[in-house]
């Protein structure tokens, strides 16, 4: 299965602990999103990732939260001192490039993160 | 003023009926538009992409764009059990590129 996986599939965290979410694009794939959804609410945009480039982070909040797309390896999204709040589904997709208004993004299954 | 709006649902339709579920946007920069599918507890799937004002058909979804009205609308014919989940639109301004916005989504359910 060539998709976009994302591990781990569920988190637990306790408040002030640290949590890395990875993401493996889909291959051919060189664009990598991260999305937030609350619960009950929709899909929020948070960073967009080219190899080794931070493109748009507008959606990503100030502080504690980063992301990175290395030259090897998964993209990765760290959350540090989680708070309650940060409880979520991440979801990162990625695209082939190209014209960037009809690239299609594919999601992966997502991470859960629950804080305890 | 939601960039991307939505009417929650449920849409609630009987088998083999067809389902019509509507979005509007805001933003007159944003030029493409497509629809997902999220089961509950699923990650969204990728149903139908649109770009152009019109139809768009593939197998039993359609996708309808009215740039001038802001009006993007999904039609599902013969809809079956397995499509109850909801729907999400989204859209990519070209200010913005590849940035997706998504309306809350529409849930749909298909009764027996």
């Amino acid at each position: 299965n060539a998709g976009v996986m994302q591990n781990p599939r569920h988190l637990v965290r306790r408040r002030g602990q640290e949590a890395r979410l990875r993401c493996s694009p889909m291959k051919g794939h060189s664009h990598v999103y991260w999305y937030r959804q609350l619960p009950e609410e929709g899909l929020k945009f948070m960073v967009y990732l080219q190899k080794e480039n931070i493109i748009d982070e507008s959606g990503m909040p100030k502080e504690r939260f980063s992301a990175e797309f290395p030259k090897e390896g998964p993209s990765i999204l760290r959350i540090q001192q989680v708070v309650r709040g940060d409880s979520a589904a991440y979801f990162c997709a990625s695209s082939p490039g190209g014209l960037s208004f009809t690239d299609t993004q594919y999601f992966g299954p997502g991470t859960r993160l629950t804080v305890l | 003023q939601k960039e991307v709006e939505q009417n929650s649902g449920p849409l609630s339709v009987p088998e083999g009926a067809i389902a019509s579920l509507n979005c509007t946007y805001s933003d007159r920069g944003s030029q493409s538009f497509f629809w997902y599918r999220q089961y509950s507890g699923k990650s969204p799937e990728l149903i139908m992409s649109i770009y152009s004002n019109g139809d768009k058909e593939d197998g039993r979804f359609t996708a309808q764009l009215n740039k001038a009205s802001q009006y993007v609308s999904l039609l599902i014919r013969d809809s079956q059990p397995s499509d109850s989940a909801t729907y999400l639109c989204a859209s990519i301004n070209t200010g913005t590129a590849s940035k997706l916005t998504f309306g809350t989504g529409t849930r749909l359910q298909v009764t027996l």
